[in-house]
């Protein structure tokens, strides 16, 4: 079946430590979202790739880095991770053009957890 | 002004009973929205979604538009405790491209 995948689904750092947070898709889409969600709030965009075009929120802190080498895969390096990215980290693909915007389509997330 | 607002809830309703869910954006030039639905520790799933003013029917669920009102609404019928989730509302801008904007969720619980 084609879908969304996501690893790790749980994710242990330390304070500092870099992290990578990997995505593929098999839906053939050609842009991939990153979200940060946090309890009980709205799934924040941090970034997205329009095919290998990166575009980058305003707000997203510097030390979130990400990649996207293929069309499949992209990846979320997160270069120090404080306390305060303990998150659950969220894909999404979706397959875009000037005419239609499709319907995104989430990964199961991984959960981040920052000692 | 945010977005896209949707109460948060707790939205509390018996099981059999139509549950109303509503959202509104401010971007009067928005074309697309969606609603997800979101259980405790997993990731959005898509329930629907509905591009032109009225009524879009999917089994149990009904999604409303009223562009003029800048209002999107979600009703589901014969609620059931299954039911019970964070409900997620989506809109995509007519500006911008491959992005869309979600609002903070409204908690539906479901009692027997």
């Amino acid at each position: 079946d084609a879908m969304v995948i996501q690893n790790p689904r749980y994710q242990v750092t330390q304070f500092g430590k870099p992290v990578t947070l990997s995505c593929s898709q098999t839906l053939n889409h050609n842009v991939m979202y990153w979200y940060q969600q946090k309890s009980s709030q709205a799934p924040k965009l941090l970034f997205h790739y329009y095919d290998k075009d990166f575009n980058n929120e305003a707000d997203t802190p510097d030390n979130f880095q990400s990649r996207r080498p293929n069309t499949s895969f992209c990846f979320l390096d997160i270069r120090s991770p404080g306390l305060g990215d303990a998150a659950m980290y969220l894909c999404a693909t979706s397959r875009v053009s000037f005419e239609y915007q499709e319907t995104q389509y989430f990964g199961p997330g991984t959960r981040l957890l920052v000692l | 002004q945010k977005e896209v607002e949707q109460n948060s809830g707790p939205l509390s309703v018996p099981e059999g009973a139509i549950a109303s869910l509503n959202c509104t954006y401010s971007d009067r030039g928005s074309q697309s929205f969606f609603w997800y639905r979101q259980y405790s520790g997993k990731s959005p799933e898509l329930i629907m979604f509905i591009y032109s003013n009225g009524d879009k029917e999917d089994g149990r669920f009904t999604a409303q538009l009223n562009k003029a009102s800048q209002y999107v609404s979600l009703l589901i019928r014969d609620s059931q405790p299954s039911d019970s989730a964070t409900y997620l509302c989506a809109v995509k801008k007519g500006s911008t491209l491959g992005r869309l904007y979600f609002g903070r969720g409204t908690q539906l619980t479901v009692w027997p």
